[in-house]
């Protein structure tokens, strides 16, 4: 069974870019979270998406966002880049059963902002 | 504020010593706590869910406890394999918070042989 696939793994922007960034769930798997890794604020929560509609949302600001396509795939979308979005965006996906934290993560990608 | 910490930072041991890593959490109405284990590179992998206090999970070397405020994870006999970064997470109460999890910063275990 394949696991969370995150695309693409490695990108630079610059300045006032904007940037797209892809998850695809293990299949099956209805809800999918997003996450930003940094060295200084380990790992925050962005916002979760079920059934194309956003659940929860972490406290960044509007340039964060995302949307969940019908085959459960998930976008996130950072415009207006700044040096500090400069992290490890990390997609997980979860069991359609319950409501458990058991969380199934993708290996990331890593977003360099010069 | 919900809130996890987690101690030491970092921790270095030789194989066969065993030791535990804390995690201590402020949580309006804990619905579950979590570890997790994360290698360079890779993304988080679950290791145990804890629900309440007294609650014990095992998996090979690793053993998760909780209590009211804090939980550790005991590891016997480490070996290098278990050289990893452990992240402490915490899914608080108040509607469908799945997906929504509280992390700490994460111990840094590095095993020698």
């Amino acid at each position: 069974k394949a696991g969370v696939t995150q695309t693409p793994r490695y990108l630079i922007k610059t300045r006032g870019q904007q940037v797209t960034l892809s998850c695809s769930p293990i299949s099956g798997h209805r809800s999918v979270s997003w996450y930003q890794q940094t060295p200084g604020q380990g790992l925050q929560f962005l916002f979760e998406y079920f059934s194309e509609t956003q659940r929860n949302k972490g406290n960044f600001p509007g340039r964060f966002s995302g949307r969940q396509f019908s085959n459960s795939r998930s976008e996130m979308n950072v415009s207006t880049l700044e040096l500090g979005d400069s992290a490890l965006y990390l997609c997980a996906s979860r069991r359609p059963t319950g409501n458990t934290g058991e969380l199934f993560f993708g290996e990331g990608s890593r977003l360099t902002v010069l | 504020e919900d809130q996890v910490t987690q101690s030491p930072e970092a921790l270095r041991l030789q194989e066969g010593e065993s030791s535990s890593l804390n995690c201590s959490y402020t949580v309006s109405g804990l619905r579950g706590l979590f570890w997790y284990r994360q290698d360079p590179g890779k993304g988080p992998e679950f290791l145990f869910t804890l629900y309440s206090a007294g609650e014990e999970k095992e998996k090979e070397r690793l053993k998760a406890t909780l209590t009211k405020k804090e939980s550790f994870l005991h590891i016997t006999a480490p070996k290098p394999e278990d050289s990893a970064t452990y992240l402490c997470a915490v899914q608080a109460g108040g509607g469908n918070q799945g997906g929504k999890l509280i992390f700490g910063q994460g111990t840094e275990l590095s095993v020698k042989p």
